[in-house]
């Protein structure tokens, strides 16, 4: 079946540590999506890529960073500069230019010790 | 004011209630508007586009208004299995590709 896969599901890391999460689909998607989601507020937009070796800041780039070297693949890291790390970090991917309808992930949540 | 904006909830109903969520947006140039699902601790799943005319997929329907800026999501006959976080999602003020704007969804509990 196609999907969206993202690990690790859950992750702790200390101060200081930079870490990366995985996203990987097979829908044959060209835009994919890292959003971070905190209780009580809605899903804010990091990152975005439309195409290969092409990508874009979202609202709350600051402290992150990706690649998109693959157009299956689109891993995010959580540097040490992100101020407020622990959330919940979902990977997303859409279709053709136009279609906002995203699939996402399951998820990865991310705890800062 | 908050770009989309929804009552947290949460909505406690009984099994085979109607219960209705509405969602108000700030940017009058979207053009569209979704409803998605977001089980506890889950990734968010899309539940229905919302049409201009409105729209129904078996128990649940979809409205656009667009003169007071605010869609709304009425769910007939209950089932404990609708308890969720249902988030209200709209096209970015920017307008760019899937820009979207995700409330923080309004808490749904069904109970027997």
């Amino acid at each position: 079946d196609g999907g969206i896969t993202q690990s690790p599901k859950y992750l702790f890391r200390k101060e200081g540590q930079n870490v990366t999460l995985s996203c990987e689909q097979n829908l044959n998607h060209d835009a994919m999506y890292w959003y971070r989601q905190d209780p009580g507020q809605g899903l804010r937009l990091i990152y975005y890529s439309q195409i290969v070796n092409d990508f874009q800041k979202g609202d709350i780039a600051e402290g992150y960073s990706v690649s998109r070297e693959k157009k299956e693949s689109f891993p995010l890291t959580v540097t040490s500069a992100q101020k407020n790390p622990t959330a919940f970090y979902l990977c997303a991917s859409s279709g053709r230019q136009g279609d906002n309808v995203l699939t996402f992930g399951a998820g990865s949540r991310l705890t800062v010790l | 004011r908050k770009e989309v904006e929804q009552d947290p909830g949460p909505f406690n109903v009984p099994e085979g209630a109607t219960v209705a969520f509405n969602c108000t947006y700030s940017n009058s140039a979207s053009q569209s508007f979704f409803w998605y699902r977001q089980d506890c601790r889950k990734e968010p799943k899309l539940l229905m586009s919302v049409y201009s005319s409105g729209n129904e997929d078996g128990r649940f329907t979809a409205q656009l208004n667009r003169a007071s800026q605010y869609i709304s999501l009425l769910i007939r006959d209950s089932k404990l299995s609708d308890s969720a976080t249902y988030l209200c999602v709209v096209n970015g003020p920017r307008g760019g590709y899937n820009k979207l704007i995700f409330g923080a969804g309004t808490r749904l509990a069904v109970h027997p």
